[in-house]
């Protein structure tokens, strides 16, 4: 099946660092999300990103839908420990029926106070 | 608001027993549902989706099944369950039209023994 590569797999940080982490591809996308899990937990979505160049941000969270429309990238400004879980990216591929999302491997969050 | 609900929380089964993992959503209706799985804490596989009342479509073939008896009620089966069904179970819900939002449910962590 159609694959995102999402990088880093995981990172080890300082609280108060920022986090940048992406999503690539070789298919054009339609729409990328981005979630985020904590341990035991369902994904919850952070941010929703519907046209191709749009930056979009939710408090210390940024992020853009690639201008290729193959990537998208999140920003965490600012790490707190709270921001610990692992991030997921998906997206709905042009010309795939609009009921599935395609999800990348996730990148784990770690912060060392 | 909407909400999703996914029951039992926990569940240890032997080989060879069946399996009824349940979800339900409030709040919507004719909602697009959906079955995860998750290895691991990694990424998700789409098990089954589901755009109304008894339409099922699996993605994988494997020793599962799903049915939806009801518009926001989404239930996932085995007859015979193996070890290499262990894992986390996730429901998840999009509203039917243009968004490709989707929202989980806080999953089921099976372990087959």
């Amino acid at each position: 099946g159609q694959q995102l590569n999402q990088s880093p797999q995981s990172m080890f940080i300082q609280e108060g660092e920022d986090v940048s982490m992406n999503c690539t591809s070789s298919s054009i996308f339609n729409t990328w999300l981005w979630y985020k899990q904590d341990p035991g937990e369902g994904p919850v979505l952070l941010i929703a990103l519907y046209k191709a160049g749009e930056l979009t941000s939710n408090g210390r969270l940024t992020a853009q839908f690639g201008i290729t429309r193959k990537d998208s990238f999140l920003n965490i400004s600012a790490s707190i420990p709270s921001d610990v879980g692992i991030y997921f990216c998906a997206g709905q591929l042009r010309g795939q029926g609009a009921q599935k999302l395609v999800f990348g491997q996730g990148t784990r969050l770690t912060i060392n106070p | 608001s909407q909400t999703i609900h996914q029951w039992p929380a926990t569940l240890v089964q032997p080989v060879g027993s069946p399996l009824s993992l349940e979800c339900t959503v409030e709040g919507t209706s004719n909602p697009n549902l959906y079955w995860y799985r998750q290895a691991a804490g990694r990424g998700l596989q789409l098990l089954f989706y589901s755009v109304g009342i008894g339409q099922i479509s699996s993605e994988v073939p494997q020793n599962l099944s799903a049915s939806r008896p009801q518009d926001r009620q989404f239930i996932l089966s085995s007859k015979k369950l193996l070890l290499s069904d262990s894992g986390f179970y996730l429901c998840a819900w999009r509203e039917q039209g243009a968004v490709e939002e989707q929202y989980f449910g806080p999953g089921t962590r099976l372990t087959v023994t």
